[in-house]
């Protein structure tokens, strides 16, 4: 079965400093898709970032950037700088190809509090 | 173009109730899924809607139903209601281009309390 882990429940930094959200999932299927998705308090969840499984290459979206590690089964997240307004949660998930359509597992997600 | 929508954004039920949510997709999109966010249980997968059909299930009881109409639009229905039924009902909705999982765009939620 498909299982995503963030073991960091709660994070703290302060304003400019880098922040890496750790996220590692276990599934059997070969081809698989992981997601990051942020829920400011607001309650929506925006989306970050989508990676397939076949695609290991590292993205950088200004100060945001992935990790995506298969031998470790990790996709970690970096804010590089962070800001007031990068506080929320932060949700990592997991699609399985075999499961046709839409169906993501949540991790239980990583609160991130940037102080001023 | 906008976005995922849902209504109501606030619902208090009293146990036993039942109760329908409401959410339109993104123009275009052909998927539809909901979850449901608690504090104990986080973000589960409720269901998945395709073309008027139910794709995918999670594992939840049979109290929990949707059903999705031709322009793409989709309701759930929670039928006897439980104080644990109460959460964030999350809809989100997909294009569906057919080859690959698609990404998920959500919608504000639903906040239903049960009393």
């Amino acid at each position: 079965a498909q299982k995503v882990t963030q073991a960091q429940t709660e994070i703290s930094v302060v304003e400019k400093e880098d922040v890496t959200l750790d996220c590692v999932y276990e599934t059997r299927d070969t081809t698989y898709y992981l997601f990051w998705y942020k829920q400011p308090p607001s309650g929506e969840l925006v989306f970050l970032i989508r990676r397939n499984s076949f695609d290991e290459q590292n993205e950088i979206s200004g100060r945001y950037s992935w990790n995506f590690q298969k031998s470790t089964s990790s996709f970690n997240f970096t804010i590089t700088a962070s800001q007031v307004v990068d506080s929320a949660v932060y949700f990592c998930a997991l699609s399985e190809a075999q499961n046709a359509g839409n169906m993501l597992t949540f991790g239980g997600g990583t609160r991130l509090m940037v102080k001023p | 173009k906008a976005g995922v929508t849902q209504t109501p954004r606030y619902l208090i039920k009293t146990r036993g109730q039942q109760v329908t949510l409401s959410c339109s997709p993104i123009s275009g999109h052909r998927s539809v899924s909901w979850y449901q966010q608690t504090p104990g249980q986080g973000l589960q997968f409720l269901f998945e809607y395709f073309s008027e059909t139910q794709r995918n299930k999670g594992n939840f009881p049979g109290r929990f139903s949707g059903r999705q109409f031709s322009n793409s639009r989709s309701e759930m229905n929670v039928s006897t209601l439980e104080l644990g039924d109460s959460a964030l009902y999350l809809c989100a909705s997909s294009l569906e281009r057919g080859l690959s999982t698609d990404t998920q765009y959500f919608g504000p939620g639903t906040r239903l309390t049960v009393l």
